[in-house]
């Protein structure tokens, strides 16, 4: 089964760039669409966006208005998050999660990383 | 937005008990529902997808049903490893969403 590690700063000063990578290894990183999944501080889960490999299409929560870029390079076999403008409010654990959609599998989020929490704070 | 609510928001259960989480969907997701469960400082971990299918290496204790706006997973006889939160999420239309949780404790 696929196994993911996110990395990336674990301070961001307000109106800064967060930016968050996720290692994929053990499967190909063509199979899956992948997400980010952020949860702040003793709150529930909110999913970010996801990008998918076979055509390099994207989607993100409108939440976040147009402050998302999602980006996947093969040949490290790793994705990638941006999140401009941020606010205390971005302050969470961040994870980045594959999910797959065909046959039966109809979009859950079958792996994880193990989180790393992004605080905003000057 | 899919809007996803969760009931009870939290529970008190014995080991041995039968515990059942519902999940209701502001419109209607088809199979399209997930759950997981999550322990402290760990990533949530899939436990049924498409409704009712048991992820690979899920104790058979969890199962889910519903269809539509309606579903719910059911722990058959609580285990002490089984205290957690619980999650359900939608996979049919974007912006995926989440429950706000059902916190499960020991009574």
């Amino acid at each position: 089964q696929v196994q993911l590690q996110e990395s990336g700063p674990g301070l961001v000063k307000p109106s800064e760039t967060l930016s968050l990578t996720c290692v994929v290894s053990g499967d190909s990183i063509s199979s899956y669409y992948w997400n980010w999944v952020r949860q702040p501080p003793g709150k529930g889960l909110e999913w970010v966006g996801y990008i998918y490999n076979n055509d390099g299409g994207t989607n993100h929560n409108p939440s976040l208005k147009s402050r998302v870029t999602m980006s996947l390079d093969t040949s490290k076999n790793h994705f990638s998050l941006k999140l401009t403008s941020v606010t205390a409010a971005d302050t969470a654990v961040y994870y980045c999660a594959g999910s797959l959609r065909d046959g039966y599998d109809l979009g859950q989020f079958v792996s994880w990383g193990q989180g790393t929490l992004v605080t905003v704070s000057s | 937005d899919i809007q996803m609510t969760q009931s009870p928001s939290s529970l008190s259960a014995s080991v041995g008990d039968r515990v059942t989480i519902t999940c209701r969907s502001s419109q209607s997701t088809n199979r399209y529902l997930n759950w997981y469960q999550q322990k402290p400082g760990k990533a949530p971990k899939l436990l049924i997808y498409a409704a009712s299918r048991l992820q690979s290496g899920v104790p058979s204790r969890f199962s889910g049903s519903g269809f539509g706006t309606d579903f719910t997973l059911t722990i058959s006889s609580l285990q002490p490893e089984d205290f957690a939160v619980y999650y359900c999420q939608q996979s049919y239309s974007p912006p995926w969403t989440f429950g706000q949780g059902t916190k499960v404790d020991i009574k």
